[in-house]
Parts: C-alpha cells; structure tokens; sequence
C-alpha cells in the first residue's frame, strides 16, 4: 500500500485478556517504530526496528508487552493479561534508513473494559 | 537523556496571522528534528524534516528553522487558515542513531476564522 496500515483500527476488550496489534509498513522502509499515546498526553516511546538488527525494546513498560518483526516486513504488538491503564493510541510508523522521516499509520485505538 | 519542550501549549489566533511555535531540546547531538501535525483522532503527518548540517527547511507556508547550538527549533506558520488548526508537534533522534524518536508534548493551534 502507500501508506503505513494499522489494524485493527478500533480494538474493545476486557481486563485480563489478550489482544495483538499489526502494523503493516510502507514497502522499502526498514525502520518501524511503535510508539502510545494515551489521551491528551503526548506520544511515549515502545519498540524501534531497524533491518536485521536487534530491536531497541527499552520502551516497553512491562513484560506484558511484546513485539516482532520479521525483516522489514510485517509486525506485531502483543499485550498479555490487558489491564485498564493499557488504554490508548497505538501508533506505528516506518522509515527509510537513509531520510530518518517518519510515517505514521493512523494508529489502532485500545479501549480495555 | 533527550528531553524536549514545545512552547506554547496551546495558541489561538484569527485567520491571516502569521505565527512561530517553538521546540527546544537538550541534547543537542542530533541526526534531524521532524515537525508533524496532529489531527484529533488521526494518526500523525510528517510535515518538514531538518537534517542536522541544515539551517532550515520550507515547505509551502512552513518554514521551520534549527539551532543546534542552542537547541531551539522554531516552525513558522505565514498567513494561517482555519485548516491549519491542529497539534503541532517536534522530534528528534538521540545522536546519529534514528532511534527512539523523543517527541515534545505538542503546540494546540487553533486558527479562528
């Protein structure tokens, strides 16, 4: 596609369960970022893949939370066990490793009950 | 640790008026800093990308400037529109990795027609 694609885009689920989110980047970028913004806050960093490399997982705030990427393909956001606080944008973007410049998926809003 | 700050918060202004937005952070080892806007419930648009051996970038009505050595960037808005009424916000990268985008908490504009 031409753009990041987010989905789902509207996820609804109850405490305790889990759900998994996906991020299909743009084709050629080897970077893909997760990033969550939770309301009216600003944007909190998760998870960066960059090629083959190992990924910057520093962001994740708890071992309930995971994320994979095979290549430059695809990824996946996990969360285990969703509590309340989970709530929020999910937001992925990609990029080319050469320009650094970010585009963001419109984002797949959680809303755990 | 890459801390940045967008001042204002918010900022209403009429129609017409030309407006400047500020970002400064404090780590001013940069690879880029990125404008984007924000649309409510939207995910972001990337809008200029200053890379760190450039002084500035122009895009249309956008001019954003950067100085690293004071670790200030400033996006300047001429003759603003009702659809420019957005959240504005900045990023950089730590160092020359293009991970972990720090993103600043956003400037509210809103344009009055």
């Amino acid at each position: 596609g031409a753009g990041v694609s987010q989905s789902p885009s509207n996820k609804v689920t109850e405490k305790g369960k889990d759900v998994e989110l996906r991020c299909d980047p743009i084709s050629g970028h080897t970077a893909l970022y997760w990033y969550r913004q939770r309301l009216g806050q600003g944007l909190e960093f998760l998870i960066y893949f960059q090629g083959n490399s190992a990924p910057d997982k520093s962001g994740l705030p708890s071992d309930r939370f995971s994320a994979e990427r095979t290549g430059e393909s695809v990824s996946t956001l996990t969360i285990q066990r969703t509590q309340q606080e989970d709530s929020a944008v999910y937001l992925c973007a990609s990029s080319r490793r050469d320009t650094g410049k970010l585009f963001f998926g419109s984002g797949t809003q959680l809303s755990v009950l | 640790k890459q801390e940045v700050t967008q001042i204002p918060a918010a900022l209403s202004v009429p129609e017409g008026e030309n407006l400047v937005l500020n970002c400064s952070f404090t780590d001013s080892a940069i690879y880029n800093l990125q404008w984007f806007r924000q649309d409510p419930g939207k995910g972001l648009t990337s809008l200029l990308l200053i890379q760190s051996s450039q002084r500035e970038q122009t895009s249309g009505r956008l001019n954003a400037s950067l100085d690293k050595s004071s670790g200030r960037s400033t996006l300047y808005i001429a003759a603003s529109q009702p659809g420019d009424s957005a959240t504005y916000l900045c990023a950089v990268p730590p160092g020359t990795s293009g991970s972990r985008l720090t993103f600043g908490e956003g400037t509210q504009l809103t344009v009055n027609p």
